[in-house]
């Protein structure tokens, strides 16, 4: 069974930058794996802000980057605003055109 | 603009059955697939499966095979995920979402959800 890792929590301070990160625990993540990153706030529909690695979804800040550090996939946030305290997730597509889902993360900008 | 609506709030007695809908409008529905999401009452977000709106072509994570069923009209460019008995635990929003080309990943854009709730 592919289990797709996010940090279960983070925070930065306002103007800050952090990264987050969604690895594999079987195996090195790849643009193959086509990583996508999705914010959500309590009781709204996941935003999508990065798919296929590093494209910015339409609408989403520059401060908003995504790629591969190492063998996994990060997303950077420069800048950090405090609306940008949230639920991040990320999903892989591992395979048999089926895709996972990381447990997510929550940014905290204090 | 790509817009997915979903189907409104429902309110089940297990062993019932339900089918939730997710029309999309603004591009080409047969070109792309629609996925699916649950998400569990204070937990993360969580794949289904997936399915083609051009030939129905569908895969299910493991998780889910079995438990439900994906299908499209593609005639009212319209999705669906069903259920033919619920249980308590399927007590969650549900998304449905458009990936961003004719694979299967990544998904794009999004439906607002629709609330399922069952209890008896």
């Amino acid at each position: 069974q592919t289990v797709v890792t996010q940090e279960p929590a983070f925070s930065v301070s306002p103007g800050g930058t952090v990264t987050l990160t969604c690895g594999l625990t079987s195996g090195s993540v790849s643009t193959s794996n086509y990583p996508s990153w999705y914010q959500q706030t309590p009781g709204q529909a996941p935003r999508t802000l990065i798919y296929s690695t590093h494209i910015r979804s339409s609408g989403v800040p520059g401060r908003f980057s995504g790629s591969i550090l190492g063998n996994k996939a990060a997303l950077t946030i420069t800048g950090a605003q405090a609306d940008d305290e949230s639920f991040y997730y990320c999903v892989l597509y591992v395979g048999r055109d089926i895709s996972v889902f990381g447990g997510g993360t929550k940014l905290t900008v204090l | 603009e790509v817009q997915l609506v979903q189907s409104g709030a429902e309110v089940k007695k297990p062993g019932e059955s339900l089918k939730i809908s997710c029309e999309g409008s603004g591009d080409s529905f047969t070109s792309y697939w629609i996925g699916w999401v649950r998400q569990m009452p204070g937990k993360g977000l969580e794949w289904m499966g997936i399915i083609y709106a051009s030939d129905s072509d569908t895969k299910y994570s493991p998780a889910f095979q079995g438990q439900v069923t994906l299908s499209v009209d593609k005639s009212i460019s319209t999705a669906y995920l069903q259920w033919t008995s619920l249980k308590a635990s399927d007590t969650a929003m549900y998304y449905c979402a458009r990936t961003y080309s004719s694979s299967p990943a990544p998904l794009l854009h999004w439906g607002q959800g629709t609330l399922v709730t069952v209890s008896s």
